[in-house]
């Protein structure tokens, strides 16, 4: 089985301070995509950033930034400058081939975020 | 902009009755997903459809059952509703062999009674 483990259950920052949040895979794929995606309190997910996996250098999105290490399979997110709009919780979610051709996400079970004023 | 729409977003069910969660995107996407989402658990895979004509289980597919009607539209049905499907369920989709991820809905949120 494909596994996240998202180890960090609840974290809170302050705000304009910086945070990461951290993530390990497990997959024997060597191909493929990962992401993470910001879900408020509206309930909407929303793509954060994206890494793929045969590229060296790490994503950066404005104040999103990732630590990708392939061989450790970890790829943790780092928010600077927090700002209270972050506050949500975050998934981790590589992207994997199937067998039919398609791909699908595997998602961690989440970091809930608390920016504090 | 529609992107994913999925209808209807909140439901109450009584145990035993059956309903059918639609989802519809506008966006040329071949595969097709259906997550259910519970506290402390993430996201987890219920089934998927790779192209219009297929589909396959995911993570946790018992109790439920899928039909891809059209390249546009990926419902999710459960026959005899239990406790244990109260949840928050996500129909989202994606271009296949892009890596781009997935467009998500905006969720359902059943509770059955």
């Amino acid at each position: 089985a494909q596994t996240v483990t998202q180890s960090q259950p609840e974290m809170s920052v302050q705000e304009a301070e910086t945070v990461t949040l951290s993530c390990t895979y497990d997959t024997s794929e060597s191909n493929y995509y990962l992401f993470w995606y910001k879900q408020p309190p509206s309930r909407q997910m929303i793509l954060v950033i994206r890494q793929e996996a045969y590229k060296q250098q790490n994503a950066t999105e404005n104040r999103f930034s990732v630590n990708f290490q392939k061989a450790a399979k970890s790829f943790s997110l780092k928010i600077s400058d927090s700002q209270l709009g972050d506050t949500a919780m975050y998934f981790c979610a590589p992207f994997y081939p199937t067998q039919g051709g398609s791909e699908k996400l595997v998602f961690g079970k989440g970091t809930k975020l608390t920016v504090n004023p | 902009n529609a992107g994913v729409t999925q209808t209807p977003k909140f439901q109450v069910l009584k145990t035993g009755q059956s309903m059918t969660l639609q989802c519809a995107q506008d966006m040329n996407h071949n595969s097709m997903y259906w997550y259910r989402q519970d506290p402390g658990m993430g996201l987890r895979l219920i089934y998927y459809s790779a192209s219009e004509g297929t589909t396959d289980k995911g993570e946790v597919p018992n109790g439920y059952n899928v039909s891809r009607l059209n390249k546009r539209e990926f419902s999710l049905r459960l026959e005899s509703a239990a406790p244990s499907q109260t949840s928050v369920y996500f129909c989202a989709s994606t271009r296949r062999g892009f890596g781009y991820g997935y467009t998500f809905g905006s969720g359902t949120r059943l509770t059955v009674v």
